[in-house]
């Protein structure tokens, strides 16, 4: 079966970091690009940014450039959001999903909350 | 950047009866390329988002045949033909033509 699971997220404070994980297994990892959304609650979703197969291609959203690193190790198959200088309005679920091209998610990951709080 | 308009936000729909939404982009999302990448998406309460639809009318697997998918430049039309208590949640469209935008979703519930 193929499945995307997260870990990370949590509570933090403003100014502070945090680091969300993404584990694929099922399918061949370094074949695909990966993708971040994130959702506020009660909210829509929004795109954070992505990374290509080898990771030597990243974009983000303005609001989080800067600021947040995706990046992905193939041989754990996994893809990491490293978070810092979180802000109250970073307060959201995140997921993780595949992209087989052109942001058609067809696989995402179960969500991760981050609240930016103090 | 591209804005996506859907419609209705909120659609109450009688189970058997047919439901229909809206998403109009603020441009043609017909790129460079020729090509139209406009997706759709169902989020059920407490759960992550699944797609339905990819590349304007591609239906998933396992997706029902009530469910539709239509349009072309500005205008996209997801179609249930007849909606069922399951369908329940919210609905978006995401394009990919020209960076990555969502819709603000509409909410269909049954009455």
């Amino acid at each position: 079966e193929e499945q995307l699971v997260q870990s990370g997220g949590g509570l933090v404070q403003p100014g502070g970091s945090l680091r969300l994980s993404c584990a694929a297994s099922g399918f061949t990892f370094s074949n695909t690009w990966m993708t971040w959304v994130r959702q506020v609650t009660g909210k829509g979703l929004e795109f954070v940014g992505n990374i290509n197969q080898d990771g030597s291609v990243i974009n983000y959203m303005d609001s989080v450039k800067g600021r947040f690193i995706i990046s992905r190790d193939n041989t754990q198959k996994s893809l990491y959001l490293q978070m810092s200088s979180l802000r109250v309005d970073d307060t959201a679920v995140y997921f993780c999903a595949r992209d087989p091209g052109y942001s058609a998610f067809d696989n995402w990951g179960q969500g991760s909350l981050v609240t930016v709080s103090s | 950047d591209v804005v996506l308009t859907q419609s209705p936000l909120s659609l109450p729909v009688t189970p058997g009866q047919p439901a229909s939404i809206s998403c109009r982009s603020s441009q043609s999302l017909v790129n460079n390329h020729g090509d139209t990448h406009l997706h759709w998406f169902h989020q059920r309460p407490g759960q992550s988002p699944r797609r339905l639809i990819y590349e304007v009318f591609n239906r998933d697997s396992g997706v029902p045949d009530r469910f539709s998918g239509s349009g072309s430049g500005t205008d996209f039309t997801l179609r249930i033909s007849r909606v069922e208590a399951e369908d329940i949640g919210i609905y978006y469209c995401v394009q990919a033509s020209y960076w990555v935008t969502f819709g603000q979703g509409t909410r269909l519930e049954i009455k």
